[in-house]
């Protein structure tokens, strides 16, 4: 049962350290994202990656955040240094975008990674 | 830009109740349209999808008919039951270029025995 791991899936941290959050996409799949979801904002876009080249990481603080994806089957979103502001889940997302707008296939979301930074 | 409204929860029906959750969108050209579905604790889940006008999307029982004319999008299900009981979001991405998928705010559905 191809699914999009994410670990961890629960972290808690001091403001000013370093988080790591990692994405192992969809065997296959040629798309990553990565989205925030909090409860007065919803469900943001951070950044979006295309055969692993960033194609839009406009929606993250760039000053503190960091998205890059190493090799095909690993993602990772770094927060450094955390606030309290980051506080949030973090999903990840894989798909397969092909050329023709009929196969514009949906994204597989990973189960999330709850951040508390304290 | 695109976006995506939805009505505002929560939403709170008795079992085999009908249900509609109003979606409307506003995008450029001809988007694909989605609904996924987020229980307690979980990820998102695709629903259904419609990818051009008048398509309609169905699964589980729910259904949602792409209304290029009206750009609605509206989840439907005749019969809800207690593990419906859910957020749901209705969603959108561009039918090339930049495909990320733009979310509305998610609607909570409870169902109630």
């Amino acid at each position: 049962d191809a699914r999009v791991t994410q670990t961890p899936r629960h972290k808690v941290t001091e403001m000013g350290q370093e988080v790591t959050m990692r994405c192992q996409p969809i065997l296959g799949h040629n798309t990553v994202f990565w989205y925030r979801q909090t409860m007065m904002q919803g469900l943001e876009l951070l950044a979006y990656f295309r055969n692993r080249a960033p194609l839009d990481d406009s929606g993250m603080p760039k000053d503190r955040f960091s998205a890059e994806m190493p090799d095909a089957t690993l993602a990772t979103l770094k927060i450094q240094p955390s606030e309290p502001r980051d506080s949030a889940v973090y999903f990840c997302a894989s798909g397969l975008v092909l050329g023709s707008p009929d196969r514009n296939t949906e994204a597989f979301f990973g189960q999330g990674t709850r951040l508390t930074v304290v | 830009g695109n976006s995506v409204t939805q009505m505002e929860g929560p939403v709170t029906l008795s079992e085999e109740a009908f249900l509609t959750i109003n979606c409307t969108y506003t995008a450029t050209g001809y988007p694909s349209l989605f609904w996924y579905v987020q229980y307690p604790g979980e990820g998102l889940q695709l629903l259904l999808k419609a990818t051009k006008a008048d398509d309609k999307g169905s699964n589980k029982g729910f259904e949602a008919t792409y209304r290029k004319e009206t750009t609605s999008f509206h989840l439907e299900k005749g019969s809800v039951q207690v593990s419906d009981s859910a957020v749901y979001f209705c969603a959108l991405s561009r039918s090339a270029g930049r495909r990320a998928l733009t979310f509305g705010s998610g609607t909570r559905l409870q169902v109630q025995p």
